[in-house]
């Protein structure tokens, strides 16, 4: 069985300043992706960034980032100069079955931008 | 390309009775899934279309569910004789079979009075 754990139920941050979201993870598996995925208050899911396990290069989108640790099983997420429209939850998931067992979600991370 | 829709939004119903949902995928993703989310809680997977054919099903998904994607175009998610407990919102999301995105719809959100 796959487990995502997001170990933080909520994080404030200043606007303009960096953030970094906790997710480990535990898998049987060598190959699998891991994702981050934000749910703003209108609960549309929306993918923020990607990470392909057998690629040791760290994922980039704009003022995103990770930090990949495979051996320790930890995928974090920075957010770097936090804007207003971050505010959402955040949520780690990992497919390690190829698309066939569907997403396995963290419980989710509230994000709160302060002005 | 108008994205994932679900149909309805918010659903309303009493204890016992049976309700229907409609996902429409993105029109060329081939894969389908199904998830539920309760309160406070991340989406758990409920099963997978590949096409028309149901490959995989949650334990989850008790014998009072049931979906179908006739045609492998949208697919529709029942829950007879509904629970309280079955109160959530319960979410759709397509992909490609070549990439491994999933694309969310809004979500329907059940309330089982």
């Amino acid at each position: 069985a796959q487990t995502v754990t997001q170990s933080q139920p909520e994080m404030s941050v200043q606007e303009a300043e960096t953030v970094t979201l906790s997710c480990t993870y535990d898998t049987s598996e060598s190959d699998y992706y891991l994702f981050w995925y934000k749910q703003p208050p209108s609960r549309q899911m929306i993918l923020v960034i990607r990470q392909e396990a057998y690629k040791q290069q760290n994922a980039t989108e704009n003022r995103f980032s990770v930090n990949f640790q495979k051996a320790a099983k930890s995928f974090s997420l920075k957010i770097s100069d936090s804007q207003l429209g971050d505010a959402a939850m955040y949520f780690c998931a990992l497919d390690s079955g190829g698309g066939a067992d569907g997403l396995t979600f963290g419980k989710g991370t509230h994000l709160i931008i302060q002005p | 390309d108008t994205g994932v829709s679900q149909d309805p939004r918010h659903k309303i119903t009493k204890r016992g009775q049976n309700v229907t949902f409609r996902c429409d995928p993105i029109s060329e993703h081939n894969r389908l899934y199904w998830y539920r989310q309760t309160l406070g809680q991340g989406p758990e997977f409920l099963t997978y279309f590949q096409n028309e054919a149901q490959l995989e099903k949650s334990r989850l998904l008790s014998d009072r569910f049931s979906a179908e994607r006739p045609k492998g175009s949208f697919s529709t998610l029942e829950i007879q004789r509904t629970e309280q407990g079955d109160s959530a919102m319960y979410l759709c999301a397509s992909r490609d079979y070549s990439y491994n995105e999933q694309f969310f719809g809004p979500g329907t959100r059940l309330t089982v009075l």
